[in-house]
């Protein structure tokens, strides 16, 4: 079974852009989450889809979006980036319940210059 | 504010050892709890659940819950090299579809 892929692996971005991840969940889950990770926070939830509809956003600015689409695969935005942006950004997907566990792709790792 | 202590480390331990890894948590909602095994540059890799009181093996690992105190552990018996890594435990907050992670626990094994 493939396991949750992202794309890309790397970016490089200047202050002001924006930018879009993509996290594509292992066949058959349908919950897709979002995750920063930097080394002074840890890793904090962004966000969690299911079924296309987002059930849970943890506290980030509203420059922080998201959608996931019919096939279950998600989509980050960021827009107006920030230095405090750079981070490595986590995709996990789950079959969806409350007991279920979190299955991590490998990330993508956002630097914004 | 709801939260995930864990010491930071790091935890030495020699090869062979136990090691023991600690973790505290705020929600008293909260009922499924996570530990997650993440190596340098690699991303979280989930070892073990658990959900309800007492002790849940599975190998060298062993999770232990303690709800009314609030705390869930993690031994790792026969430590070796390659456990060396970064110890995250997770908690699922009240509403259900999120993991509140501390920020983890350095563990290092020397041979």
């Amino acid at each position: 079974k493939a396991g949750v892929t992202q794309t890309p692996r790397y970016l490089i971005k200047t202050r002001g852009q924006q930018v879009t991840l993509s996290c594509s969940p292992i066949s058959g889950h349908r919950s897709v989450s979002w995750y920063q990770q930097t080394p002074g926070q840890g890793l904090q939830f962004l966000f969690e889809y299911f079924s296309e509809t987002q059930r849970n956003k943890g506290n980030f600015p509203g420059r922080f979006s998201g959608r996931q689409f019919s096939n279950s695969r998600s989509e980050m935005n960021v827009s107006t980036l920030e230095l405090g942006d750079s981070a490595l950004y986590l995709c996990a997907s789950s079959a969806g319940t409350t007991k279920e566990k979190l299955f991590f792709g490998s990330g993508t790792q956002l630097s914004v210059l | 504010q709801k939260e995930v202590e864990q010491n930071s480390g790091p935890l030495s331990v020699p090869e062979g050892a136990i090691a023991s890894l600690n973790c505290t948590y705020s929600d008293r909602g909260s009922q499924s709890f996570f530990w997650y095994r993440q190596y340098s540059g690699k991303s979280p890799e989930l070892i073990m659940s658990i959900y309800s009181n007492g002790d849940k093996e599975d190998g060298r690992f062993t999770a232990q819950l303690n709800k009314a105190s609030q705390y869930v552990s993690l031994l790792i018996r026969d430590s070796q090299p390659s456990d060396s890594a970064t110890y995250l435990c997770a908690v699922n907050e009240d509403s259900g579809y999120a993991l509140n992670f501390g920020k983890g626990t350095s563990l290092l094994v020397t041979p």
